[in-house]
């Protein structure tokens, strides 16, 4: 039963275009929201978050949305870089279990010369 | 300051064999992780400690599987005995305090044969 799910297993974008990774969730109880970035061989990095009493969130050329209304969420790279390529992981948790993140499976974003 | 330390980075062993993972914490952080990663399921939390005590083991997914955090600073898991399926990369996490954000070590790549 995945909770938090992202349906783009892979993503390729051009330099310098905009990159839009998606994640949806399931459970309402869900509050606060995180993206991590991973390189190959290495464990995740926090990258942005988001509580659910926002709807946006920036932090340089990384902007995350949230529609609770749909429990739908969006991390976007403007402009992207060939530095950006890596696995790409959304995260949830919510107040009553703080401790505890549930992640997404992950999107491969690529990013292309 | 040091990030996630975990030991070994690599390690293959045959099925039925004892296998320990360590991990040490950032220092000053009260809270840890242990995740294991696989294509299939992503990263599945397996069992979280504060203060050295595991509050949630619920995520462990067998009796072979067993975690203990004997300091703030120093934490097993152990699988004993290893199976084929338990091959994946087994995260260990860090957090201080409330806040969400976990720092990650860069994993355990265990390869079970």
């Amino acid at each position: 039963d995945q909770q938090v799910k992202q349906n783009s297993p892979s993503l390729s974008v051009q330099e310098g275009r905009i990159s839009i990774l998606n994640c949806d969730y399931t459970n309402s109880m869900f509050d606060y929201f995180l993206w991590y970035k991973k390189y190959p061989a290495e464990g995740p990095t926090f990258l942005i978050s988001i509580s659910s009493i926002k709807d946006k969130n920036e932090d340089g050329r990384f902007t995350v949305f949230l529609n609770k209304s749909a429990k739908h969420l969006s991390l976007h790279i403007v402009p992207s870089q060939p530095g950006d390529s890596a696995v790409y992981f959304c995260a949830a948790s919510s107040t009553g279990t703080a401790s505890k993140l549930t992640f997404g499976t992950g999107t491969r974003l690529q990013v292309t010369l | 300051d040091a990030g996630v330390i975990q030991s070994p980075r690599h390690e293959v062993t045959e099925m039925g064999q004892e296998v320990t993972l360590r991990c040490k914490p950032i220092s000053g952080h009260d809270y840890l992780f242990w995740y294991r990663q696989t294509m299939m399921r992503g990263l599945e939390l397996l069992i979280y400690f504060n203060n050295n005590v595991p509050i949630d083991d619920s995520g462990m997914p067998e009796d072979r599987f067993s975690a203990k955090m004997p300091n703030a600073s120093f934490s097993t898991l152990k699988i004993q005995p290893s199976e084929p399926r338990d091959s994946a990369v087994y995260f260990c996490a860090s957090r201080r305090g409330a806040v969400y954000e976990q720092y990650f070590g860069p994993g355990t790549r265990l390869t079970v044969t």
